[in-house]
């Protein structure tokens, strides 16, 4: 397996405060995606960099943002956090069209 | 976007029995993963199949990428098994997901 690491596998905040979510994927990931998954909900698209860059974004409110870093390591800053951001936030990284998911945080909204 | 749809949404198994998870999409793809997500949370890759057969001990799954859908076999299921399964298709930039098949196997 092909191992995206993702930190903290766990967080909670109160609400309106800001989180920082980071993903380390393995050199070979050519693009970084960001996927948020409700409870009881498939997993939903954020945004994904290709190459450092940002490629596409999806349902990515406003208060979200994201960035890929030399290092290739990407970090979801989120601010004014909500009840509903209550979620499990993955980082997947692609190699020759395929992804590969790291453990995911599980941030709680409190 | 690209529709994704997987039948049945849930399933409740006796151990040792077989079953088939179907998965449909709604435009012609280049890439089909199958992943289980199991009680932690975690997605597990299981298979990356845009088309033909595989197998992985007693799993298997077909990909008919002409007629857009893909098929995950479970079979002799074991407890272990329990869990989400979740189809997933590659289009438009990003990775697609079904709502997922909610499997239960019970001892």
């Amino acid at each position: 397996a092909a191992g995206v690491i993702q930190s903290p596998r766990h967080l909670i905040k109160e609400k309106r405060e800001t989180a920082t979510l980071k993903c380390y994927p393995i050199p070979r990931h050519d693009t970084v995606y960001w996927y948020q998954q409700g409870p009881g909900q498939d997993p939903q698209f954020l945004i994904s960099f290709y190459e450092k860059m940002q490629s596409d974004k999806g349902s990515i409110p406003d208060r979200f943002s994201a960035q890929q870093f030399s290092d290739y390591h990407s970090e979801l800053n989120m601010s004014s956090l909500e009840l509903g951001d209550s979620a499990l936030y993955f980082c997947a990284g692609r190699e020759n069209t395929e992804a590969f998911f790291g453990q995911g945080t599980r941030l709680t909204v409190v | 976007g690209i529709q994704v749809e997987q039948s049945p949404p849930d399933l409740i198994l006796q151990e040792g029995a077989n079953s088939t998870l179907r998965c449909n999409f709604s435009d012609s793809v280049n890439n089909l993963q199958w992943f289980h997500q199991n009680p932690w949370g975690q997605l597990i890759n299981l298979f990356y199949i845009p088309s033909g057969t595989k197998q992985n001990g007693r799993l298997s799954a077909t990909t008919v990428a002409t007629e857009r859908y893909s098929l995950l076999y479970i079979s002799s299921s074991q407890t272990t098994d329990s869990g989400v399964y979740f189809c997933a298709v590659y289009g438009n930039n990003r990775l697609a997901f079904g709502k997922g098949n909610q499997v239960v196997v019970i001892p």
